[in-house]
């Protein structure tokens, strides 16, 4: 499973747009990337995924260069509620045809302060 | 909005006792997880779970056991509870598509307190 590094914490102000980047150097061919956003007491939940390129919705956008050895979340317009953990998952989400699924490892983290 | 429940939500409990963490989900997943979090701590996985009668260990050890009896449940044990177990529980499960990247959904947890 590759391993992710992300910034322990980031500060940010209301109405910003925040940029949270995540190495994976040994991504693999059928890796896929997920960020999660998790709230003190609470689940993690999902905010997006991709594979490459650049994929938006309602939430968020997520950039994938060409090599996939990094990735960047970006958050438009903080708010106050966006103060959150949030997670960069790289790893094989499939299950896949031999069985052998997959598990999630979350790694430790980008703790977004938003200030007024 | 998942539909994946946990419970209790929160539970305090003496040493020794044996309690039994609860998770279903009405989703069909035919995978599910257990994660363990301590406050302000990253998340580790536990168990995890392939489909009915499959578990596995996670990458934490852990003194707690699975069964995974029917799709939808998948209860975690600890038989005697010490204080070193307090911690959250985050259950979670994901379904299998084959051609795309899932999405793992999570439960709300269960705050487990040992005296």
């Amino acid at each position: 499973l590759a391993k992710t590094t992300q910034p322990i914490s980031m500060d940010s102000y209301e109405g910003q747009e925040v940029n949270i980047t995540c190495s994976h150097n040994n991504i693999a061919t059928n890796d896929y990337i997920t960020w999660y956003q998790q709230f003190p007491s609470q689940g993690p939940r999902f905010i997006i995924q991709g594979y490459k390129t650049k994929v938006t919705n309602e939430v968020a956008s997520l950039f994938i260069p060409a090599d996939r050895k990094s990735s960047t979340l970006s958050l438009p317009r903080v708010s106050l509620s966006d103060t959150a953990v949030y997670y960069c998952l790289v790893g094989l989400l499939l299950f896949l045809i031999y069985n052998q699924g997959g598990k999630l490892i979350f790694g430790q983290g980008t703790e977004l302060s938003v200030k007024p | 909005e998942a539909d994946i429940y946990q419970t209790p939500r929160y539970l305090v409990i003496g040493t020794g006792k044996k309690i039994t963490l609860e998770c279903s989900q009405t989703m069909g997943h035919d995978k599910m997880y257990w994660y363990q979090q301590d406050p302000g701590m990253e998340l580790h996985l536990i168990h995890y779970s392939y489909g009915v009668n499959s578990t596995e260990k996670g990458d934490l050890s852990s003194e707690s056991t699975v069964s995974r009896i029917r799709t939808e449940h998948f209860p975690l044990t600890l038989e005697s509870a010490r204080p070193s177990h307090t911690s959250q529980y985050l259950c979670a499960s994901s379904d299998k598509d084959g051609f795309s990247g899932n999405t793992i959904y999570f439960g709300e947890g269960s705050w487990l307190t040992v005296v």
